[in-house]
């Protein structure tokens, strides 16, 4: 299994450009999340999921979208990129309330 | 109030120490229980579940006290490998909440 994977890992965006950063897993998790660790700083919940067609908004929810169409996907776009933006985000599964596994995470620098 | 808090630390202790660290959650409701292991610029890892009774993998053993929402990790005979970030995660209701993280560095 290659468990959480997600692309890219590193990107730089420029103000106002909007992108995807993509997540999956092959684990058969019902359970999907993304979240953003600002340096220095603990992980914040931006979006998650309990299965396929239902998301619902964490604490930062505010400058992004996801969608969830398969068990396997959880894809969050950016869009209109600001500086504050600029994080590292990682994405979690887990089946309900046991353990998490995260991705390796997408380096975002918004210049 | 943040649902988890920890001593951010940085513990700076000799090769061979026993180190613990402590962290408190707020929500009585919450129901699973995890240490995270983060190393520099990487993705959080599962070190182990904590459970009521108390569970021991090697060199670590984790507590918890749900009476007083207290969870505790403590490491043995502390290794150079063990320096890292120890995160207190729990789980309540859909949603996983994190500590800001412990800064643990092994000194040789």
């Amino acid at each position: 299994n290659a468990g959480v994977t997600q692309t890219p890992k590193f990107r730089i965006l420029k103000i106002g450009q909007s992108m995807t950063l993509q997540c999956t897993q092959d684990m058969n998790h019902n359970y999907m999340y993304w979240y953003r660790q600002d340096p220095g700083m603990g992980l914040k919940l931006i979006y998650y999921s309990v299965g396929a067609g239902i998301t619902d908004k964490g604490e930062v929810p505010n400058g992004y979208n996801v969608s969830r169409s398969t068990t396997e996907d959880f894809p969050l776009r950016l869009e209109l990129a600001a500086p504050s933006q600029t994080s590292v985000y990682f994405c979690a599964s887990s089946r309900s309330s046991y353990e998490q596994y995260f991705g390796p995470g997408t380096r975002l620098t918004v210049t | 109030r943040k649902e988890v808090e920890q001593d951010p630390g940085p513990f700076n202790v000799p090769e061979g120490a026993t180190v613990a660290f402590n962290c408190t959650y707020s929500n009585s409701a919450s129901q699973s229980f995890f240490w995270y292991r983060q190393d520099c610029r990487k993705e959080p890892k599962l070190l182990m579940s904590v459970y009521s009774s108390g569970n021991e993998d090697g060199r670590f053993t984790a507590q918890l006290n749900r009476a007083s929402q207290y969870i505790s990790l403590l490491i043995r005979d502390s290794k150079l490998s063990d320096s890292a970030t120890y995160l207190c995660v729990v789980n309540t209701g859909n949603q996983f909440y994190f500590g800001t993280g412990t800064s643990l560095t092994v000194i040789p």
